[in-house]
């Protein structure tokens, strides 16, 4: 059972470029949240996608953007680099339909392995 | 607003010691509470968590917590530690109303365990 993928493992760019980041779920789940984690800090919440729509939303600007695709997988873009983009990118997978409890929200996010992404 | 205190940056500790790396977290109603773990260079692997119920959860490598809601805390603990389990430790909370998706993290506190 595949647990949750991120493609690039690393990635480079200059100010101003744009950059896609890849996300696999972990098999059974179908909801996508992705996290901006700065060197020494702990992840920020950026937003998370269920049903093919953006459900919520951190407090990033737009300049990110998301999608989700009929297979669960997502991607984030980020466009107009900045050098305070640099950072390590989380996708974490959770599942949310068929869910037993109505605490739907204590469902457990599974991380994948991130993206490093500097800009230069 | 939600938020999650890691009071430590950095725990040291003997091996065969009893571990705790502290938690403190701020939310409206009941919450959800998580903890993590980051080995370098890796993503957050999940340890436990507490819903409801016990006060006292057991997680994954022998690592529990004890939620207590009269301090707002939700301390790691782990009765004999390893030097396998030096890596960074992440706090995370949830509020149970209202917040689908949205993990608030601690800045996270690095345990360093000694032979």
């Amino acid at each position: 059972d595949a647990g949750v993928t991120q493609s690039p493992t690393h990635l480079i760019k200059t100010r101003g470029q744009q950059v896609t980041l890849r996300c696999s779920p972990k098999s059974g789940h179908d909801t996508v949240s992705w996290y901006q984690q700065a060197l020494g800090q702990g992840p920020q919440f950026i937003f998370q996608y269920y049903e093919e729509e953006e459900r919520q939303r951190g407090n990033f600007p737009d300049r990110f953007s998301g999608h989700q695709f009929p297979n669960y997988s997502s991607e984030l873009n980020v466009n107009a680099l900045l050098l305070g983009d640099s950072a390590l990118y989380l996708c974490a997978s959770s599942r949310t339909r068929g869910r037993v409890s109505s605490g739907g929200s204590a469902d457990t996010q599974y991380f994948g392995p991130g993206t490093r992404l500097t800009v230069l | 607003a939600q938020s999650v205190a890691q009071p430590e940056d950095q725990v040291n500790v003997a091996e065969g010691n009893p571990l705790t790396v502290k938690c403190t977290y701020s939310v409206s109603g009941n919450p959800y509470l998580f903890w993590y773990v980051q080995y370098p260079n890796r993503g957050l692997q999940f340890l436990l968590k507490y819903i409801t119920g016990d006060n006292l959860v057991k997680g994954s490598y022998g690592f529990e917590a004890e939620f207590n809601k009269s301090q707002t805390s939700f301390h790691l603990k782990k009765p004999s530690a390893l030097v396998s389990d030096s890596a960074l430790y992440f706090c995370a909370v949830r509020a149970q109303r209202g917040s689908q998706g949205n993990l608030i993290f601690g800045k996270g506190t690095k345990l360093s365990v000694k032979p």
